[in-house]
């Protein structure tokens, strides 16, 4: 069964300060996706990653995918108060046709200003 | 383009009673998925419809039910409504291609907040 684990699940930082969410899922997967979510909002895909290695960049976000170590890493760079929320590493697997995507349990990202 | 689109916004239901929550797919999508978020919780896969037929469930109940329309719409049922059933549900479509037997992006829709009293 894929399991995804994301660390922390809560972090509170300072403006300006840089920090790295961590995500670990338990088995093969094709596909692993950023989310974020602002309170009582949707989700928001960030990135998507396809191949190991695969590092993407979007702002002060930076996403990274090691396949070999099932790790994604979402990189917060000089944070700034507008990148509050709460972040989702998600996962799934194509190999069937039930493409389901299993999701963390979110990072919920508190920078004070 | 229209993106996917979900109705109501929010409902709110006493125990016991009945809900039918609405989606309509982006354009050129065929699959649709719906997910549960309770507070605090991250999404969960409740299933997953493809040219009208369930095509993979996760675990809840057979209470939680659905269908796909030929315009790839769908609607999720949820039958005698329980108290933990308050949550925002979240639809999801994307592009099933039998072909190259692959699936692109899932995008979400804004969800439908349910609150079951």
């Amino acid at each position: 069964e894929l399991k995804v684990e994301q660390n922390p699940l809560f972090l509170s930082m300072q403006e300006g300060k840089n920090y790295t969410i961590y995500c670990n899922y338990s088995t093969t997967s094709d596909r692993l996706y950023w989310y974020r979510q602002d309170p009582g909002k949707s989700l928001e895909s960030l990135f998507v990653l396809l191949s190991n290695g695969a590092v993407k960049q979007e702002g002060r976000l930076m996403a990274s995918l090691d396949t070999k170590a099932r790790l994604s890493t979402l990189h917060i760079t000089a944070a700034v108060h507008d990148l509050s929320a709460t972040y989702f590493c998600a996962v799934d697997s194509v190999m069937n046709r039930d493409d389901k995507i299993i999701f963390g349990k979110g990072t919920r990202l508190h920078i004070l200003p | 383009e229209t993106g996917v689109t979900q109705s109501p916004t929010h409902l709110i239901k006493t125990r016991g009673q009945q809900v039918t929550l609405r989606c309509s797919s982006q354009s050129g999508h065929n699959t649709v998925s719906w997910y549960q978020q309770a507070l605090g919780q991250g999404p969960q896969f409740i299933f997953q419809y493809y040219r009208e037929e369930e095509n993979g469930r996760g675990n809840f109940p057979p209470r939680f039910s659905g269908l796909q329309f030929p315009n790839y719409s769908s609607e999720l049922n949820v039958n005698a409504l329980e108290l933990d059933d308050s949550a925002l549900y979240l639809c999801a479509s994307s592009l099933w291609t039998a072909t190259k037997a692959f699936i692109y992006e899932q995008y979400f829709g804004p969800g439908t907040r349910l609150t079951v009293t």
